[in-house]
């Protein structure tokens, strides 16, 4: 089992509708969560972060955790064509030096 | 002012080339890493290290050499290059571990001809 799972895609949204995005993972202590948009040929962008559960807004992402059922979920609302781009979901590993385990990335193409 | 700056940008090599790459910070972190991300781009972690002091050393193979000379710098060695190094390295800085996300440099684009 990978330690971060996210489907491939690709996902495809019409533009003003809502682009969901999903995230399990597998290490129960793991305690800092993150998203991050990566355009082609760029690096990553942190534009999301959350540590506890429930939902955590900025402006129209919203970022959703359940520690219960290891699932992070991240939410586009009012989808842009600027939105096209992969997104990759990051999980802290806190067991000895720390570091971002991260998932193999979503791919979202916004649809004018 | 670039956070986290990586060069070359692109590095074109033969193979069994010893190639290196440069990054830098200027966030005043405490903790750098190096990152390599496939064709499938998927990011998997390198080699960390905190204010000089490796501490990360996932299974990567010992042509691989890390080397920080203070913690704003962090280089990556590259000896006797193979066909499957091609890749994009990222560098990346946090505070404290990786508690609060990393800012990543602009990736150096290996290829391995």
């Amino acid at each position: 089992q990978k330690e971060v799972e996210q489907n491939s895609g690709p996902l495809s949204v019409p533009e003003g509708a809502i682009a969901s995005l999903n995230c399990t993972y597998s290490d129960r202590g793991s305690q800092s969560f993150f998203w991050y948009r990566q355009y082609s040929g760029k690096s990553p962008e942190l534009i999301m972060s959350i540590y506890s559960n429930g939902d955590k807004e900025d402006g129209r992402f919203t970022a959703q955790l359940n520690k219960a059922s290891q699932y992070v979920s991240l939410l586009i609302r009012d989808s842009q064509p600027s939105d096209s781009a992969t997104y990759l979901c990051a999980v802290n590993r806190p067991q000895g030096a720390q570091k971002l385990v991260f998932g193999q990335g979503t791919r979202l193409t916004i649809n004018p | 002012d670039t956070a986290v700056s990586q060069t070359p940008k692109y590095l074109v090599t033969q193979m069994g080339n010893d190639k290196s790459i440069k990054c830098e910070q200027n966030l005043g972190h405490d903790t750098m890493y190096w990152y390599k991300q496939d064709s499938k781009k998927f990011l998997k972690i390198m080699f960390s290290y905190n204010n000089k002091e490796l501490i990360i050393n996932e299974t990567v193979p010992n042509r691989f050499s890390p080397k920080s000379p203070d913690k704003a710098h962090l280089n990556l060695h590259i000896n006797s290059l193979e066909l499957g190094d091609s890749a994009v390295y990222f560098c990346a800085s946090s505070p404290h571990g990786g508690g609060y996300g990393y800012t990543f440099g602009s990736g150096t684009r290996l290829t391995v001809v």
